[in-house]
C-alpha cells in the first residue's frame, strides 16, 4: 500500500491561494493519472502521463495545472479554486501496456482531501 | 463515451450473508476492473476481466464478466466485517499505452454482526 504517496492528505486553501498536490510512486511504472472524487459522482479522470508526456486532459479547468518531472513524480497545482473544487484527488500509477497487449491495473495512492474555502 | 451503471448504490447485509454487485455498461467492456475503497480512501485493486465469459476468485469474492461483455458481477460468500466499503467498477476505454478508466459511481457495502 505503500508503492503510491501523496501529500499532503489534507489541504484547506482559500480562493485566493495557489497549493500544490505530490504524487510519487515507486513501482517503476510508466503512466500516471489524476483523479477527482466528489460527492455523490463517480470517480473522474482529470489528466493522464504517460512517460512524462500529458497524453490526457479531461476538460480539466485551467485553475488546475498538472506536472510530471519524471516518471515517478506527479504535482497538480492548484490556483484560484472554486468551493465547487473541493473534493477527494487521487493519484495513480500503472505499468505501460504494450500494443495488443494486457490491460494493466491502476495501483492508487491514499488521496488528498481537499476543501476550498 | 462510455457510462458504468452500478446496482444497487447500497447494501446492508448480516453476517455470513451472501451477496451480488453489478456493473453495466453502455459499451462493450474491453477491460473490467473491481476496485474497494474505503471512505475517504484510495482505491484497492481487486480483479482485473478481460475476456467474455471469464471468471476470477479471491477469497471469498468472485467476478465475472459475461459473454456479451457488457455487464460484469462480483460476488461475495459469506459476508465478513472486513468486507464493508465502496465497490468500484471501472471500464478501460483507451487502447494506448497507458490505460484511461470510467468509473460506476460505486456500491456501498455495510456488513452488520
Amino acid at each position: 500500500e505503500t508503492g503510491v504517496t501523496q501529500t499532503p492528505r489534507h489541504l484547506v486553501m482559500g480562493m485566493t491561494n495557489k497549493k500544490s498536490l505530490k504524487c510519487e510512486q515507486h513501482l517503476g511504472h510508466n503512466a500516471m493519472y489524476w483523479y477527482k472524487q466528489s460527492a455523490k459522482k463517480p470517480l473522474e479522470l482529470m489528466f493522464v502521463y504517460n512517460f512524462k508526456e500529458q497524453t490526457e486532459n479531461n476538460s480539466v479547468p485551467s485553475r488546475f495545472s498538472p506536472e510530471c518531472p519524471n516518471s515517478s513524480h506527479l504535482f497538480l497545482h492548484l490556483h484560484t479554486l472554486q468551493p465547487e473544487d473541493s473534493a477527494l484527488y487521487l493519484c495513480a500509477s500503472s505499468r505501460q501496456r504494450l500494443a495488443g497487449g494486457f490491460y494493466n491495473e491502476q495501483f492508487f495512492g491514499p488521496g488528498t482531501r481537499l476543501t476550498v474555502l | 463515451s462510455q457510462e458504468l451503471e452500478q446496482s444497487p448504490q447500497s447494501l446492508i447485509v448480516q453476517e455470513g450473508k451472501n451477496l451480488t454487485i453489478n456493473c453495466t455498461s453502455s459499451k462493450t467492456l474491453y477491460g473490467l476492473y473491481w476496485y474497494k475503497q474505503k471512505y475517504g480512501e484510495g482505491l484497492i485493486f481487486l480483479m482485473m476481466l478481460q475476456k467474455g465469459g471469464e471468471e476470477k476468485s479471491h477469497e471469498k469474492i468472485t467476478a465475472k464478466l459475461d459473454e456479451k461483455k457488457q455487464q460484469s458481477s462480483l460476488h461475495i460468500t459469506a459476508s465478513q466485517p472486513s468486507h464493508a466499503g465502496i465497490y468500484l467498477c471501472g471500464a478501460d476505454t483507451n487502447t494506448g499505452t497507458a490505460s484511461k478508466l470510467t468509473f460506476g459511481t460505486g456500491t456501498r457495502l455495510q456488513v452488520t454482526l
